[in-house]
């Protein structure tokens, strides 16, 4: 485990459900970030939160909806998603840039 | 907007021998960052770059940064199977902005 803990592991949805992607760190990290990984693309940044706060959204669409209770939790939102939306989502926290991030495990998300 | 390029995207090596991973990129970056990747897992931090001239080793991998010339590279030294791999660099655009910007990543099969 890297400190950083990503449910479920894996997701199977249809494109009319409603789901969650958790995150949690307590690594002490005051920034928390989105990341989706799709075969054939380089890793996007989809959303950032700094003490809670977000301060980057990479133009992600509008059913991809994040939330950020605390410093120590982030949740990704889906619905009414489309099957190129199948991918691994990536969380991750930092201390700052100097530190680089620290990921988790990630979410297998398919959807059908 | 920051672009990151690495090649080569893959690399078949055999052990013992030696070889460069490159990454380019497009504009200033302040930091540049380089993880590694296991087949289904999650990205694993290896080197932080935060100044011109930065070199860091860890066992078998040298990272170095020359931001003059906006190139990074990862260097394997007598390579040995454990490095399969794949490997990303990713830098940091600045101006306030916290997220990292990857590339597509380096592919990298060593054979015994």
């Amino acid at each position: 485990e890297t400190g950083v803990t990503q449910t479920p592991r894996h997701l199977v949805m249809g494109m009319t459900n409603k789901k969650s992607l958790k995150c949690e760190q307590h690594l002490g990290h005051n920034a928390m970030y989105w990341y989706k990984q799709s075969a054939k693309k380089p890793l996007e940044l989809m959303f950032v939160y700094n003490f809670k706060e977000q301060t980057e959204n990479n133009s992600v669409p509008s059913r991809f909806s994040p939330e950020c209770p605390n410093s120590s939790h982030l949740f990704l939102h889906l619905h009414t998603l489309q099957p190129e939306d199948s991918a691994l989502y990536l969380c991750a926290s930092s201390q700052g840039l100097n530190y680089g991030y620290t990921f988790g495990s990630g979410t297998r998300l398919t959807v059908v | 907007e920051l672009k990151v390029e690495q090649n080569p995207l893959f690399l078949s090596m055999q052990e013992g021998k030696n070889y460069t991973i490159y990454c380019n990129y497009s504009t200033t970056s302040d930091r540049l960052y380089w993880y590694r990747q296991d087949p289904g897992k999650s990205l694993e931090s290896l080197f932080v770059l935060l100044s011109n001239g930065a070199v860091k080793q860890e066992g078998r991998l040298m990272a170095s940064l020359d931001t003059k010339a906006r190139l990074s590279t990862l260097h394997i030294t007598a390579a040995v199977h454990d490095l399969s791999a794949t490997y990303f660099c990713a830098g940091n655009s600045g101006g306030g902005a916290d997220g990292l910007t990857f590339g597509k990543g380096t592919h990298l099969i060593i054979q015994p």
